[in-house]
């Protein structure tokens, strides 16, 4: 049972290069999110996906797009990276009602 | 709109003494569930303490407990017997509509030996 994963760890881009950061799940949870973490900063939401077939905005949408591939999936694309996308990306999941959302390890991007 | 406020950048606490984390919230909402996660040197997130908006009693997880106050709006985080292990980045959280998870800007604990 590894919980969250997610792909890459680190990665390095230079300014208008695009990828995409993976995420899994393999707890059977409904929900899944994205947030990024800035130096002395809490969380912010980018997107999430209450359940298959969904997605919704958060609070810092702009440059990114998302696709809930499955249940287990919930991919973060990049299409034109800007320097003030560096940052640690979260992914997280949760069971629909009450209780705890279940983060991944983070990943360290830097833009260029 | 909904907000998590708190107010301590840093602290610090003798080991083995207990430690309290300011917490406070914004919502007008009725049901709501509030988080304290805890975040090592290391980066990742753990989850500490979960205490639900219609909880009457304080929710309490081995050493940490969460002191809710509703009428006051606030739901600090106690430390108690701090630990070297204690010192991280902590953040309160406030789940709103559809799970989404708004956070405060965290507070650096400190365990002095």
């Amino acid at each position: 049972n590894a919980g969250v994963t997610q792909t890459p760890k680190f990665q390095v881009l230079k300014t208008g290069q695009s990828m995409t950061l993976q995420c899994a799940q393999d707890m059977n949870h409904n929900s899944m999110y994205w947030y990024r973490q800035d130096p002395g900063m809490g969380l912010r939401l980018i997107y999430y996906s209450a359940s298959e077939g969904t997605t919704d905005k958060g609070e810092v949408p702009n440059g990114y797009n998302v696709s809930r591939l499955n249940k287990r999936e919930f991919s973060l694309r990049l299409e034109s990276a800007a320097p003030s996308q560096t940052s640690v990306y979260f992914c997280a999941s949760s069971a629909v009602g009450p209780g705890e959302q279940f983060f991944g390890p983070g990943t360290r991007l830097t833009v260029l | 709109a909904q907000k998590i406020t708190q107010t301590q950048p840093g602290m610090f606490v003798q080991e083995k003494e207990a430690v309290t984390l300011d917490c406070t919230y914004d919502t007008s909402d009725q049901s709501y569930g509030l988080f304290w996660y805890k975040q090592p040197s290391s980066g990742e997130m753990i989850f500490l303490i979960y205490q639900g908006s219609y909880d009457e009693q304080n929710a309490t997880e081995g050493r940490y407990s969460l002191n809710f106050q509703k009428a006051r709006k606030s739901a600090n985080l106690v430390i108690s017997a701090s630990q070297l292990g204690d010192s991280a980045m902590y953040f309160c959280a406030m789940r709103e509509g559809g799970g989404k998870l708004i956070f405060g800007q965290g507070t650096e604990l400190s365990v002095k030996p």
